[in-house]
């Protein structure tokens, strides 16, 4: 079993739909969470980063992290065709982060069409 | 900005071959770190280093090996190419403390044939 599982999709939604993306869990010792965007052909970049459980709002962005469920959550409000990605959380425990040392999930391929 | 460049963005070699991917960053970073991926495996860690002539292994580190010379290059080095390590590879870099993200470059596809 992985330690990070995330539907790989693809996922494909019209314009304006409100997204979802999730990952579950396995290593209770994770306390950093991230979600990561990669363009076709590009790196990923950082989007979102959580310290333990809770909400984080950004924009049209929300994360969210139940550690008791060990499962994140990444919301894309008034999607666009712009959103268009393949979204990859990422996590670590606090040895982990200092030395930016992240496990990754498979990523989900998003397409936003108009 | 900080920016992580990758030598390289396609490559092809023969199996046998060796094969050095390079890796300059500009931020000062002290970590950085190679990661290869694969369609449903996402990014998997390779080897990192958190310092100039340090370097850990990460979760796939078989049939390769690193070399940080310099605070601003990491050198990825396939001694012996397999076509089992046709992927993409993906440099990054970041400042040693938990709240920094990862700066990624680009990526290197290498073909191994």
């Amino acid at each position: 079993q992985k330690e990070v599982e995330q539907d790989p999709g693809p996922l494909s939604v019209p314009e304006g739909a409100i997204v979802s993306l999730n990952c579950t869990y396995s290593n209770s010792a994770f306390q950093y969470f991230m979600w990561y965007r990669q363009y076709s052909r590009k790196g990923p970049e950082l989007l979102m980063y959580t310290y333990s459980s809770g909400n984080k709002e950004d924009g049209r962005f929300t994360a969210q992290v139940d550690k008791s469920s060990k499962y994140i959550s990444l919301f894309i409000r008034d999607s666009q065709p712009s959103d268009s990605a393949t979204y990859l959380c990422a996590m670590s425990d606090a040895g982990g982060t200092s030395y930016g040392k992240l496990t990754f999930g498979q990523g989900t391929i998003l397409t936003v069409h108009p | 900005d900080v920016k992580v460049t990758q030598s390289s963005r396609y490559l092809v070699k023969r199996t046998g071959e060796k094969v050095f991917l390079e890796c300059v960053q500009d931020m000062d970073h002290e970590n950085m770190f190679w990661y290869r991926q694969d369609p449903g495996l996402g990014l998997r860690l390779i080897y990192f280093s958190y310092d100039v002539k340090m370097k850990e292994k990460g979760d796939i580190p078989e049939g390769y090996s690193v070399s940080r010379e310099k605070k601003e290059r990491f050198s990825l080095i396939l001694e012996s190419a397999s076509t089992n390590q046709t992927s993409m590879y993906l440099c990054a870099s970041s400042w040693g403390t938990p709240n920094s993200p990862l700066h990624f470059g680009n990526g290197t596809r290498l073909t191994v044939t």
